[in-house]
């Protein structure tokens, strides 16, 4: 089984640009969360998705939107991007409510 | 809110044995535990879901304590691959169904010497 992918596995962007990240999940995966990892913070939830619906939201900003597709795979867009977006964003996916996430090996954003 | 978890961080010698706990403010649905080594994703280690059950393989196992919101990670006669940063993900008891919010601890790091 193919793992959870996760692209681009690195970024630079510059502060005020917008970026958007790709999951695809393990195949049979329909919840797909997102999660921000920093040093200082931790892992951070933002959105949890299952079929196609926005099941669960962090506290995060507005500029942090996401969506899932019907095949499963769920994109996250940040928008207006700022120094402190800098962080490892990760995918994480599981095949049912009573199971453990897969993550994937997550995007580093770097913003300058 | 997010998960409490203690120690912040552990020093063992192979063969010691370690517990980290992790306890929640809110009613919670299910607890996971995840290793995260140095560069890499997390990894699922087990799920326990709300009824008090222990869960374990080989030498690393977990309680649940549904009444008191507080997971414990139980790992006996440690290993140098035990090493890296445990987290607990609480997930919370929103309208009694699975999907309440997956929190995280801040993490528990763990390190196992020769």
């Amino acid at each position: 089984k193919a793992g959870v992918t996760q692209t681009p596995r690195y970024l630079i962007k510059t502060r005020g640009q917008q970026v958007t990240l790709s999951c695809s999940p393990i195949s049979g995966h329909r919840s797909v969360s997102w999660y921000q990892q920093t040093p200082g913070q931790g892992l951070q939830f933002l959105f949890e998705y299952f079929s196609e619906t926005q099941r669960n939201k962090g506290n995060f900003p507005g500029r942090f939107s996401g969506r899932q597709f019907s095949n499963s795979r769920s994109e996250m867009n940040v928008s207006t991007l700022e120094l402190g977006d800098s962080a490892l964003y990760l995918c994480a996916t599981r095949e049912d409510p009573n199971y453990g996430y897969t993550f994937g090996s997550g995007t580093r954003l770097t913003v300058v | 809110q997010q998960p409490v978890q203690s120690p912040q961080a552990v020093i063992l010698r192979e063969g010691e044995d370690a517990v980290i706990n992790c306890s929640s403010s809110k009613a919670l649905y299910s607890v996971h535990w995840y290793r995260q080594k140095h560069g890499e994703a997390p990894v699922f280690l087990m799920i326990l879901l709300k009824g008090g059950e222990q869960k374990g393989h080989d030498k690393i196992s977990a309680s649940f304590n549904e009444k008191k919101q507080q997971s414990s990670l139980y790992l006996t006669a440690s290993q140098l691959s035990y090493s890296g940063t445990y987290f607990c993900g609480m997930r919370d008891n929103a309208g009694g169904t699975s999907y309440g919010k997956l929190t995280f601890g801040q993490g528990t790091i763990l390190t196992v010497h020769p």
